[in-house]
């Protein structure tokens, strides 16, 4: 059964400090692999995404992933962060072909100045 | 194109009584999803409809939902009757071929009450 874990629950970092948001996807193919990240009252935005090609992929806001298919993980990065990025990151897998996610529990990021 | 724009923002009933939430999915978008979204499960798939057809509805937790797709633009999530454990945030999603078009695109949600 397709899953995903994101083992923390809350990360707090500095302004200014680097970040590193782990995820870790149980499927039997190929997935496709995406970032969103939720602010307060919010939808979820898509930040990255990989389906296929390089495994470090660039998305907005200054965030990457890299995919590493021997250890199943997708972890979001980012050199570093802004007070504006405190908010709640999600991983999601999809089957490929398919939009259909499953997603993650969630990572909630406090920003601290 | 303003996104997908879901209706209400807010809802708060009382139990037992019938909710409908409204979504309009971004032109050009054939799949279109529904998401429930609470502290204890988090983001879960109710449903999910293709060309306005519901593909796959195992999501749906009891008969007392029902969703709808009438057309391209439009799209329903009923509750009837409505308990207190639905309360959540029900977000719609729209996509298009995640073959070219990997990751849908949410709307802000509707944040539903049931006292």
């Amino acid at each position: 059964a397709q899953s995903v874990t994101q083992p923390d629950i809350h990360i707090t970092v500095s302004e200014g400090a680097s970040l590193e948001l782990r995820c870790n996807y149980s499927y039997g193919a190929t997935p496709y692999l995406f970032w969103y990240v939720q602010s307060p009252g919010q939808g979820l935005q898509l930040l990255l995404k990989y389906f296929s090609g390089d495994t470090l992929v660039q998305g907005i806001k200054g965030f990457e992933a890299e995919f590493k298919r021997s250890q199943s993980s997708f972890n979001l990065r980012k050199p570093s962060v802004h007070w504006s990025d405190a908010a709640e990151y999600f991983c999601a897998v999809g089957p490929g072909g398919y939009n259909k996610l499953i997603f993650g529990a969630g990572t909630r990021l406090a920003v601290h100045p | 194109d303003a996104g997908v724009i879901q209706s209400p923002r807010h809802e708060v009933t009382e139990m037992g009584q019938e909710v409908t939430l409204r979504c309009k999915p971004i032109s050009g978008h054939d799949y279109l999803f529904w998401y429930r979204q609470t502290m204890m499960r988090g983001l879960e798939l109710l449903i999910y409809f293709n060309n306005n057809v519901p593909i796959d509805d195992s999501g749906m937790p009891e008969d007392r939902f029902s969703a709808k797709m009438p057309n391209a633009s439009f799209s329903t999530l009923k509750i009837q009757p409505s308990e207190p454990r639905d309360s959540a945030v029900y977000f719609c999603a729209s996509s298009q071929d995640a073959g070219t078009h990997p990751g849908a695109f949410f709307g802000q949600g509707t944040r539903l009450t049931v006292v």
